[in-house]
Order: C-alpha cells, then sequence, then structure tokens
C-alpha cells in the first residue's frame, strides 16, 4: 500500500533552517510529483511547493521562493524540504502529498511538527 | 488571502443537506482546472474526499458529491451525520502562478 512516512518534529531557534523528509513506499517512487502543504495552528492548508521525483524539477510558491529548496532521492525514495530563516510564523505541520491524475492529492504524509522559538 | 475562496462556517442538523462553495478565477476554475475536496479531521492529516470535479474515491460515501461551473465549484453533503463535522477544503491550481495548486481558506462544518 502507498506511505508516505515523515520525520519526527523539530524544534528550532529563528533564523535557522530546517530539513525534513519524507519517505515513499508502495509505488513507483519516480511517476509521480510531491507536494509540500503546510498548516499553521488553527490556520488552513498553505501550498508550498512540488517536486517531480523523477527529474528533480520544482515549482515553489511565491511566498516561499529564496527560503525553500525540495530535493530527493531516488536511491531510497525520498524527499527532502528545507526551509531556511525560520520565524514564529513557521511554525505548523509540514506534510508531503502525492500528486496523483487530474492534479489531485491522493496520499498524505502524517505530518511533521516543526516549532519554532527561541 | 486564499486564492479560492470559501465560507469559513457552515451548519446543518443530522438529516439535512449542505453545501460548501469554493469560487475562483479565470485562471484556476475558470481556466478548466480541476476541483478537488479533501475532508480533514481533528489532528489528522487531509482526506481526498472528491477528485476531477465530481468523482468520489473507493470507500467514501455516496452522500458527498461535488459539481463545478465556470469559476466555482461546489460540494454537497446530503444526510449529515455526526461523523461529518469537520473542515473541508477545495484545491486547484492556477495558471497565473506557474501552475501552482492553489487551496480555498477551508471551511469548518458544525453538526449542530
Amino acid at each position: 500500500q502507498v506511505q508516505l512516512v515523515q520525520s519526527g518534529a523539530e524544534v528550532k531557534k529563528p533564523g535557522a533552517s530546517v530539513k525534513l523528509s519524507c519517505k515513499a513506499s508502495g509505488y513507483t517512487f519516480i511517476s509521480h510529483y510531491i507536494h509540500w502543504v503546510r498548516q499553521a495552528p488553527g490556520q488552513g492548508l498553505e501550498w508550498m511547493g512540488v517536486i517531480n521525483p523523477s527529474d528533480s524539477d520544482t515549482t515553489y510558491a511565491q511566498n516561499f521562493q529564496g527560503r525553500v529548496t525540495m530535493t530527493r532521492d531516488t536511491s531510497t525514495s525520498t524527499v527532502y524540504m528545507e526551509l531556511s530563516s525560520l520565524s514564529s510564523e513557521d511554525t505548523a505541520v509540514y506534510y508531503c502529498a502525492r500528486k496523483s491524475y487530474s492534479g489531485r492529492i491522493d496520499y498524505w504524509g502524517q505530518g511533521t511538527l516543526v516549532t519554532v522559538s527561541s | 488571502q486564499s486564492v479560492l475562496t470559501q465560507p469559513p462556517s457552515v451548519s446543518g442538523a443530522p438529516g439535512q443537506r449542505v453545501t460548501i462553495s469554493c469560487t475562483g478565477s479565470s485562471s484556476n476554475i475558470g481556466a478548466g482546472f480541476d476541483v478537488h475536496w479533501y475532508q480533514q479531521l481533528p489532528g489528522t492529516a487531509p482526506k481526498l474526499l472528491i477528485y476531477a470535479n465530481n468523482n468520489r474515491p473507493s470507500g467514501v460515501p455516496d452522500r458527498f458529491s461535488g459539481s463545478k461551473s465556470g469559476t466555482s465549484a461546489s460540494l454537497a453533503i446530503t444526510g449529515l451525520q455526526a461523523e461529518d463535522e469537520a473542515d473541508y477544503y477545495c484545491q486547484s491550481y492556477d495558471s497565473s502562478l506557474s501552475g501552482s495548486a492553489v487551496f480555498g481558506g477551508g471551511t469548518h462544518l458544525t453538526v449542530v
């Protein structure tokens, strides 16, 4: 069965960077794009960007341009998302999610809580 | 401010029908991009509820349905049940944002 397993919770200080992982299994890794979506406490879903695991091509949301980097490792079927220059406003649950046909997101990771606090 | 606009909240009594709107523009829904809907229960990841405007994944009850017209889409829930109380999000893509994915702001459904 398709699974996206994300890395554990992180606590970071303002100004630091965080790198999250998302390990895919149960399907052909390079066949599906992976989105990153975050959700601040009590807020809605915010799209951060997407990576094509086949060729590493990325598209980032304008709000995160220059601060986010998405990469992948095909040998371990893992996608990474690094966010730099963290502030308290980046405190959120970060999800990786698989893009399927017609653009729908059919599988989500369990989420990783990132807390930014001094 | 989200690219897709949803009402912040809706409510209904058990057994009733409710609809949730998702309003976009000519660069996203109106451009022909499909609309997808997700249900998020408290403390859990979102779950795909409706895909490509009006299709239900396996396991989703037929009480849930979707539609799309022009620059808007709607999610309808009939025969409301207590377990339907959740947050609902619409999602599409936007050509003015280099094909980026866009979400609605979310709608909280209360079953009163």
